[in-house]
């Protein structure tokens, strides 16, 4: 069965410094994987997604990431990171042919003024 | 469009009493998804829908838990009876056909804060 792993529990970062936010994952197949936002008492937002192609996506917000199959990685990263970007952040991969999504546990984002 | 739309958005409840909760995906989408999300398990899947029909229910915790489909616009979770442990917010989410629109990423409603004292 497909998972996902992101190994720390909460990454703080000084705001306009560049975040990273970091996620491995183990399929049988080809990766289709997915960062998603949570902010306080809301649903998660879609953020981007790698199919296929390029292995850097960009997505919403500033927000990109990089696939990088050797390492079985796909870190969400962002240049400058703002107040406004503390949130709770997931990784997701789901296996080619399978329609369920393998949550990691998240990642509680801080960044300080 | 409005998105996916759950409700109620908070439940409190007694242990022992039946739940049912409500979600409306969006208009147009073929895939139906019910996850659960707690501190301990974080975020955990239920049950998914494809054209109104079950597909996999493997997540659901026992039989207290049933959910139905029954039109293209419309699901319920019900849980019965319900019990202190069940306290968790659920999510219902939504996507297109994953093949043929080749649009993968699920839509996520704002959630049921469930409470069961």
């Amino acid at each position: 069965a497909q998972s996902v792993a992101q190994p720390e529990d909460q990454v703080n970062v000084a705001e306009g410094n560049p975040l990273t936010v970091k996620c491995t994952y183990s399929v049988s197949g080809n990766p289709y994987l997915f960062w998603y936002v949570q902010y306080p008492n809301r649903g998660l937002q879609f953020l981007l997604k790698y199919i296929t192609g390029d292995n850097l996506v960009k997505g919403s917000y500033g927000f990109e990431a990089e696939f990088n199959k050797s390492q079985t990685s796909f870190h969400l990263k962002k240049p400058s990171a703002l107040v406004s970007d503390s949130a709770l952040y997931f990784c997701a991969v789901r296996d080619y042919g399978n329609n369920r999504l393998a949550f990691g546990k998240g990642n509680q984002v801080v960044v300080i003024p | 469009d409005a998105g996916v739309i759950q409700s109620p958005r908070h439940e409190v409840t007694e242990m022992g009493q039946e739940v049912t909760l409500r979600c409306k995906p969006i208009s147009g989408h073929d895939y139906l998804f019910w996850y659960r999300q707690t501190m301990m398990r974080g975020l955990e899947l239920l049950i998914y829908f494809n054209n109104n029909v079950p597909i996999d229910d493997s997540g659901m915790p026992e039989d207290r838990f049933s959910a139905k489909m029954p039109n293209a616009s419309f699901s319920t979770l019900k849980i019965q009876p319900s019990e202190p442990r069940d306290s968790a917010v659920y999510f219902c989410a939504s996507s297109l056909d994953l093949h043929r629109d080749r649009q993968y990423e699920q839509y996520f409603g704002p959630g049921t804060r469930l409470t069961v004292t």
